[in-house]
């Protein structure tokens, strides 16, 4: 099972950029990368999906290096209403248990101050 | 993405009693999971419901306790059995189409 690995929890400040790192050794082969965010009495949020290298939507930036055993969260310029909990999450959906795209590891608290 | 209707939102239930939680779905798909998040903690999963099979179920989760129906492509139920206090959680639907996505979820109290 890839088992992830992030900061239980990161303060920030309105208008910094955030980056939360987590860590997969065991990821595997057809394993992605997904990131999802979650507030308050609400089911997650899917912010951004990767599989190697860099990808960017209109919130965020995943940044993947080559060995694929970490992968960066970026939020440019956060907000007070980035204040959640975010999840790292890898696995293929389809796959074996090994590399379980389901299962969600502790997810790091964020708390963007003013 | 997919749009995921969750009722009731909400609910308080005696002990012994049980609830049945619906999830209906915007579009078909296959792939539908049952989660739990209790007060604090990161979401675990229950069990996975495809349309035609059996639902399959995690460690330490059993059809009596939570059995689920998957009658169709769109629609799935999930019955909260003789409910304790510590059955108190968010439950939350989700489905699977390359991404995983979920509803907003039923806050359940149990006394």
């Amino acid at each position: 099972l890839a088992k992830t690995t992030q900061p239980i929890s990161m303060d920030s400040y309105e208008g910094q950029e955030v980056n939360i790192t987590c860590s997969h050794n065991n990821i595997a082969t057809n394993d992605y990368i997904t990131w999802y965010q979650q507030f308050p009495s609400q089911g997650p949020r899917f912010i951004i999906q990767g599989y190697k290298t860099k990808v960017t939507n209109e919130v965020a930036s995943l940044f993947i290096p080559a060995d694929r055993k970490s992968s960066t969260l970026s939020l440019p310029r956060v907000s007070l209403s980035d204040t959640a909990v975010y999840y790292c999450l890898v696995g293929v959906l389809g796959g074996s248990k090994a590399g379980n795209m389901l299962t969600f590891g502790g997810g790091t608290r964020l708390m963007v101050k003013p | 993405s997919a749009v995921i209707s969750q009722k009731p939102s909400r609910d308080i239930c005696q002990r012994g009693t049980s609830l049945t939680i619906q999830c209906q779905v915007d579009s078909q798909v296959t792939m539908m999971f049952w989660y739990r998040q209790q007060p604090g903690q990161s979401l675990t999963l229950i069990a996975t419901a495809n349309q035609g099979s059996e639902a399959t179920y995690e460690s330490g989760f059993v059809i009596d306790k939570f059995p689920i129906s998957r009658p169709n492509l769109t629609f799935s139920t999930l019955t909260v059995s003789n409910m304790s206090p510590e059955d108190s959680s968010i439950y939350l639907c989700s489905v699977g189409t390359g991404i995983v996505f979920f509803g907003q979820g039923t806050r359940l109290t149990v006394v």
